[in-house]
């Protein structure tokens, strides 16, 4: 079975440019996480979907993220404009329960804003 | 409000010796609490988990955690290191329907 696949798996971009990174959850799955992992905050949960429906945005971080699951196979997120302190590891997750479940992880996106 | 506090940022231990990493929780209900290895470059993924059955949970690559209500801890063990148990690891916490709350990871060096 595949996993969770994310892409690209790295991005480098200008401050003030638009990046969508995309994620597909593993079939069957019906909650899909995105979460951001840095040195100095560790891994943040910034919102989740149950069946394709955000539940819980509370973790984004501003205005400029906004994240969308139009369908069961494919969800994004996007920042625009991007700032150099969005530089991150961005990870999907998805999982069949929430809270006592387990999470698939994909490999993550690596952003470096400059 | 659900937290865990993972105690040591970086632990370095000698192959063959025991794997002793911490983790203290704080939960207002009985918690689901988790383990999770990250590989350099790679996601997280699940060691092991509590769920309220056995308190001494056993997980893969001979991984196992022991959960301690009095003193409310889940600490990871493994008696005897192996150099591709060099990973990065993280305790989690959560509610039945609730969100997995992460510690800050703790980093597991191996040397030979």
């Amino acid at each position: 079975d595949a996993g969770v696949i994310q892409s690209p798996r790295h991005e480098v971009t200008e401050m003030g440019q638009e990046v969508t990174l995309r994620c597909k959850p593993i079939s069957g799955h019906d909650y899909l996480f995105w979460y951001r992992q840095t040195m100095m905050r560790g891994l943040e949960l910034l919102i989740y979907f149950n069946n394709n429906v955000p539940i819980d945005d509370s973790g984004m971080p501003e205005d400029r993220f906004s994240a969308k699951m139009p369908n069961a196979s494919f969800s994004t997120l996007k920042i625009q404009p991007s700032e150099p302190r969005d530089s991150a590891v961005y990870f999907c997750a998805s999982s069949l329960t929430r809270g006592t479940g387990e999470l698939f992880f994909g490999e993550g996106s690596r952003l470096t804003v400059l | 409000a659900q937290s865990v506090t993972q105690l040591g940022s970086h632990v370095s231990v000698s192959e063959g010796a025991l794997v002793l990493l911490r983790c203290n929780y704080s939960s207002s209900v009985p918690p689901y609490l988790f383990w999770y290895v990250q590989y350099p470059n790679q996601g997280l993924q699940l060691l092991l988990k509590y769920t309220s059955a056995a308190t001494l949970v056993k997980g893969i690559n001979g991984f196992e955690a022991e959960f301690k209500k009095s003193e409310t801890s889940f600490h990871l063990t493994k008696p005897s290191a192996h150099m591709s148990d060099a990973a990065e690891y993280f305790c989690a916490v959560s509610e039945s329907q609730g969100n997995l709350i992460f510690g800050k990871g703790t980093k597991l060096s191996v040397k030979p």
